[in-house]
């Protein structure tokens, strides 16, 4: 079966740096997505990646690992604004996203 | 407007009725995509469309309906609503399919309420 896992919730301080971890098992591979989801919003996207390696997007960076089927999401210099869901997505073998449940981050002042 | 538009914003439904929820894009993408959202669970693809005049079914099909009459519009109907329809629904749209690289954009969502 196709499975994304995700943590739940998280909870950071503002201004730490905070990884969320994704780990999953899909049939085949065309890329690793990562969306944040503001509550009662729309997910907008935040990266991708399809090679192996870290991918640095200003306080966001994004890692993959195909041979672990494990990504991560870090951020940096936390914002309260950064208080949202990350959505974990992973591209199958028929261009389709699958989904994990999100990651609930909490940031305190 | 500027990207995605989805109406309406929420709507509380009696069970049996029929119901519409409209989805229009002005990017001009070629593939559109109806997911919904519940609580605890990833999002679910339900529809999507290649290609205006083309759909396809995604996870959960059963009771939804599309059609892609254009490259802008992409209603969903559910014909005859159950409470288990309860849910946000979310539209999306990007340039393509078959392209790994192809970021989706979403629309705000429809809150549904299905009594």
């Amino acid at each position: 079966g196709q499975n994304i896992d995700q943590p739940t919730e998280m909870t950071a301080t503002e201004g730490a740096i905070v990884q969320i971890n994704c780990t999953y098992q899909t049939s085949g591979f065309n890329g690793l997505f990562w969306y944040q989801q503001h509550a009662g919003e729309a997910p907008t996207f935040l990266s991708y990646n399809v090679l192996d390696g870290l991918e640095e997007k200003g306080r966001f960076s994004s890692f993959l690992s195909r041979s672990k089927g494990y990504s991560y999401l870090l951020l940096k210099e936390l914002q309260m604004k950064d208080s949202a869901s990350y959505l974990c997505a992973n591209m199958d073998s028929n261009y389709q996203l699958i989904w994990g449940a999100g990651t609930k981050l909490i940031i305190k002042p | 407007i500027a990207g995605i538009t989805q109406a309406p914003t929420s709507q509380i439904l009696a069970a049996g009725r029929r119901m519409t929820l409209r989805c229009t894009q002005d990017m001009r993408h070629n593939a559109m995509y109806w997911y919904r959202q519940d609580l605890g669970l990833g999002l679910r693809l339900i529809h999507y469309s290649n290609t205006a005049g083309t759909t396809g079914k995604g996870e959960v099909p059963d009771g939804y309906s599309v059609s892609r009459a254009n490259t802008d519009d992409f209603p969903l109907t559910l014909a005859s609503a159950v409470p288990s329809q309860t849910s946000v629904y979310f539209c999306a749209s990007s340039d393509s399919i078959g392209q790994g690289s192809d970021t989706q954009y979403f629309g705000p969502g429809t809150r549904l309420t299905v009594l």
